[in-house]
């Protein structure tokens, strides 16, 4: 079946080390997002990448980075730099059709 | 700005009954698309309904319907009746300058927390 993958679904760090998560798609989406929600928030927006080898920058990118090697792969590192990275992050892609597909979301505890 | 406005944090139904999700939204493009999605307690996004700005017709699901009111900027979520499994959050979503096959930047409101009460 198509859909995107996140992996893990539970992910727990040591502060002061980088992570990086997993966004994998096989819908042949060009575009792809990664978002950050917090607890009984919404999403907000770090990063996103229309086609392989470009992205930019969302509203909260600080502190994350991001590569657009492929087109069904969309890694996120989220850095020592980020003050606060506990939190729940959405990966979603976007082609023809209109709205988003979402992948089912890592938990990142960092302690 | 904010893009698209949730006003409504938490809301309760009970069974069967109706119930509107209120939004509303913020945008000087004539091209856009407007969405809903719901998000169980397990964290999934998934797509509900979909409203184009240039749609004459409100847009129906089965039991979801979009109430588009283009002078008031509002795109409103109505559930028919409401059962159990329908206790989630509720965002709704603004994609502007609306292109297929575009990675466009779509924006999403703070979310309304739904309970279906039995």
């Amino acid at each position: 079946d198509g859909g995107i993958t996140q992996s893990p679904k539970y992910l727990f760090r040591k502060e002061g080390q980088n992570v990086t998560l997993s966004c994998e798609q096989n819908l042949n989406h060009d575009a792809m997002y990664w978002y950050r929600q917090d607890p009984g928030q919404g999403l907000r927006l770090i990063y996103y990448s229309q086609i392989v080898n470009d992205f930019q920058k969302g509203d909260i990118a600080e502190g994350y980075s991001v590569s657009r090697e492929k087109k069904e792969s969309f890694p996120l590192t989220v850095t020592s730099a980020q003050k606060n990275p506990t939190a729940f992050y959405l990966c979603a892609s976007t082609g023809l059709g209109d709205e988003q597909y979402f992948g089912p979301g890592t938990r990142l505890t960092v302690t | 700005a904010q893009k698209i406005t949730q006003t409504q944090p938490g809301m309760f139904v009970q069974e069967k009954e109706a119930v509107t999700l209120d939004c509303t939204y913020d945008t000087s493009d004539q091209s856009y698309g407007l969405f809903w999605y719901k998000q169980p307690s397990s964290g999934e996004m998934i797509f509900l309904i979909y409203q184009g700005s240039y749609d004459e017709q409100n847009a129906t699901e089965g039991r979801y319907s979009l109430n588009f009111q283009k002078a008031r900027k509002s795109a409103n979520l109505v559930i028919s009746a409401s059962q159990l499994g329908d206790s989630a959050m509720y965002f709704c979503a603004m994609r502007e300058a609306f292109l297929k096959n575009t990675g466009n930047q779509f924006y999403f409101g703070t979310g309304t927390s739904l309970t279906v009460i039995p």
